[in-house]
């Protein structure tokens, strides 16, 4: 029972163009959504954040929506760039933070092409 | 001069023994966590600890023990090794929602 789904298992984009993720939650009472990066060997690395009472956040090239109606986030990377080649992982929680865990999905990997 | 960190980072051990997985945070953070990274690839919430109090903890094995001996430290126990308990395992650092992930450490049973 996925509570969590990125249904894309990887993207391939070309350097410079727009890359799109996609996230698909079910569980309304999630009121913070996430983005984390992953290079292989690594742990994810907290990328950007967005709380329900938002529906756009913006940092430098990073941009992710949510359509609360919709249950539905994404995630842009403009221009994208080689180093952006990770998995990305989408993850929902709660704004209240402290004991939570966070739900993951299974991530995308995307592949910038030069 | 890392925020969150593990060791070791690999480890490979026969079934049925007893290992320790150690993880410091100097980001001064008050909740730690531990996840698993199977081998379908999700991440999945193992324990919780806030202010040396277990907080969550999900449906994981009671081989399993979480030790905190001060707020900047959260060791992983695992008694009885089980092939099934391959994997990698991550700790994370939170103050708030985002949290912050150690490298990993890959379990090998064999």
């Amino acid at each position: 029972d996925q509570q969590v789904k990125q249904n894309s298992p990887s993207l391939s984009v070309q350097e410079g163009r727009i890359s799109i993720l996609n996230c698909d939650y079910t569980n309304s009472m999630f009121d913070y959504f996430l983005w984390y990066k992953k290079y292989p060997a690594e742990g994810p690395t907290f990328l950007i954040s967005i709380s329900s009472i938002k529906d756009k956040n913006e940092d430098g090239r990073f941009t992710v929506f949510l359509n609360k109606s919709a249950k539905h986030l994404s995630l842009h990377i403009v221009p994208s760039q080689p180093g952006d080649s990770a998995v990305y992982f989408c993850a929902v929680g709660r704004s209240g933070g402290g004991a939570d865990g966070l739900t993951f999905g299974k991530g995308t990997h995307l592949i910038i092409q030069p | 001069d890392t925020a969150v960190s593990q060791t070791p980072k690999y480890l490979v051990t026969q079934m049925g023994n007893d290992k320790s997985i150690k993880c410091e945070q100097n980001l001064g953070h008050d909740t730690m966590y531990w996840y698993k990274q199977d081998s379908k690839k999700f991440l999945k919430i193992m324990f919780s600890y806030n202010n040396k109090e277990l907080i969550i903890n999900e449906t994981v094995p009671n081989r399993f023990s979480p030790k905190s001996p001060d707020k900047a430290h959260l060791n992983l126990h695992i008694n009885s090794l089980e092939l099934g308990d391959s994997a990698v395992y991550f700790c994370a650092s939170s103050q708030r929602a985002e949290q912050y992930f150690g490298p990993g450490t890959r379990l090998t049973v064999t």
